[in-house]
């Protein structure tokens, strides 16, 4: 059973698009993050949400918007992508603060 | 605000150990960690320690901690091909917000 899973594994999209991608974890963790990992393998946290709450948002551009139906779930959506948005980006989980991370497999977003 | 640095590159032959070094800024931290990323993977938590300790060995694999001068290792006994990969040193953040990560050490082992 995979603890963090984020879809699409891959995505293509045009400049311009609006695109989502889902993560959900099975492990009960209360806080859920969205890290960006650029083509020199920087790891950069975006979001992290508590308990289906925005506690942190690092300078990112409100083009991106973080979406928690539920505690289990973390959905990032990107609107009018640019260029620039071309990384791997990771969901990961935790229970609390200072506790293992969990990640899932990343979804490599293209922007063409 | 927090800041982990690392070495980007370490280069060794099978059988050598490899020692990777970090140093982090918020004394606070109370675990440091080590996370390992295989080619088109995620991130898979290696080991970790505790802040009151000064070294933890597991298997091949001894981290230790000099919390006076905020440094961390990991050091990897008769390392193989297959420990191939970028290894992330990682503390919390302010107020455990998120982890936070350095740079990564990308580490290459050559037959």
């Amino acid at each position: 059973d995979t603890a963090v899973s984020q879809t699409p594994k891959y995505l293509v999209t045009q400049m311009g698009n609006d695109k989502s991608i889902k993560c959900e974890q099975n492990l009960g963790h209360d806080t859920m993050y969205w890290y960006k990992q650029d083509s020199k393998k920087f790891l950069k946290i975006m979001f992290s949400y508590n308990n289906k709450e925005l506690i942190i948002n690092e300078t990112v551009p409100n083009r991106f918007s973080p979406k928690s139906p539920d505690k289990a779930h973390l959905n990032l959506h990107i609107n009018s992508l640019e260029l620039g948005d071309s990384a791997v980006y990771f969901c990961a989980s935790s229970q609390g603060d200072v506790s293992e991370a969990f990640f899932g497999q990343g979804t490599r977003l293209t922007v063409v | 605000g927090e800041d982990v640095e690392q070495s980007l590159f370490l280069s060794v032959r099978e059988g050598d150990s490899s020692v990777i070094n970090c140093t982090y800024t918020d004394s606070s931290s109370t675990y440091l960690y080590w996370y390992k990323q295989e080619p088109g993977a995620g991130l898979q938590l290696l080991t970790y320690i505790f802040s009151n300790m000064d070294m933890k060995q597991d298997q091949r694999l001894t981290v230790l901690l000099n919390k006076k001068d905020k440094h961390l290792s990991l050091r990897i006994a008769d390392t193989q091909t297959g420990d191939s990969a970028i290894y992330f040193c990682a503390e919390w953040g302010e107020a455990g917000t998120a982890l936070i990560f350095g740079k990564g050490t990308t580490l290459s082992v050559s037959s």
